[in-house]
């Protein structure tokens, strides 16, 4: 079983500001969260992964609170290509990814 | 990001053939390599983990007879799927464990679709 629930779908505008919050209330010392974007018939994109606080990169940040129960996706000023599903995982070293359904974004015009 | 390679992107096959889907790391060397498999509008299933130089340890419910993975080097790993049938169609992505030290990150290749008719 994934470690992590995530919203099914979420609709959003482009030009928006998307969040989208993924709960793991059993995630382990030494897990980390990492979110992947996927297209149709695409393998996986890495977006960006964190173990606490706040990190940002070019294309989104993540936040992950002090007690690591959530964390949250923020995509900036998103556009139609930003459609897609996204996942969230927590995981360890060395340790198998385990998928939940994901969250399917529409970014509508 | 690193990036990962597949070949064929797609595949069409008859039933009882078996179809070879390679795997590599362009740019980074992976000991460990995922296979899964994903139908459409669902989420990706974990087939097996290939460690390069030893036997992949398969999922619950996969067989290993007909899908033969090989690691043979440390940028490519090989799924057959061997006499195929077409409940074996369905879209497979590979992906390679790239870090080291106390994170690690997989980046996925693009994915191969086999259709098995």
């Amino acid at each position: 079983l994934a470690k992590t629930t995530q919203p099914i779908s979420m609709d959003s505008y482009e030009g928006q500001e998307v969040n989208i919050t993924c709960s793991h209330n059993n995630i382990a010392t030494n897990d980390y969260i990492t979110w992947y974007q996927q297209f149709p018939s695409q393998g996986p994109r890495f977006i960006i992964q964190g173990y606490k606080t706040k990190v940002t990169n070019e294309v989104a940040s993540l936040f992950i609170p002090a007690d690591r129960k959530s964390s949250t996706l923020s995509l900036p000023r998103v556009s139609l290509s930003d459609t897609a599903v996204y996942y969230c995982l927590a995981h360890n070293y060395g340790q198998n990814f385990v998928f939940g359904p994901g969250t399917r974004l529409s970014v509508l015009p | 990001g690193a990036v990962v390679s597949q070949h064929p992107s797609r595949v069409i096959c008859k039933s009882g053939t078996s179809v070879k889907i390679e795997c590599r790391s362009l740019d980074f060397q992976a000991t460990t390599m995922f296979w899964y498999r994903q139908f459409p509008k669902k989420s990706l299933m974990l087939m097996a983990t290939s460690n390069e130089g030893s036997k992949a340890t398969y999922e619950q419910g996969v067989e290993k007879d007909k899908f033969l993975i090989n690691h043979a080097s440390l940028t490519l790993s090989t799924l057959t799927v061997t006499s195929a049938h077409p409940e074996d169609s369905s879209f497979y992505i590979c992906s390679g464990l790239a870090g080291g030290g106390s994170t690690d990150t997989q980046y996925f290749g693009p994915g191969t679709r086999l259709t098995v008719l």
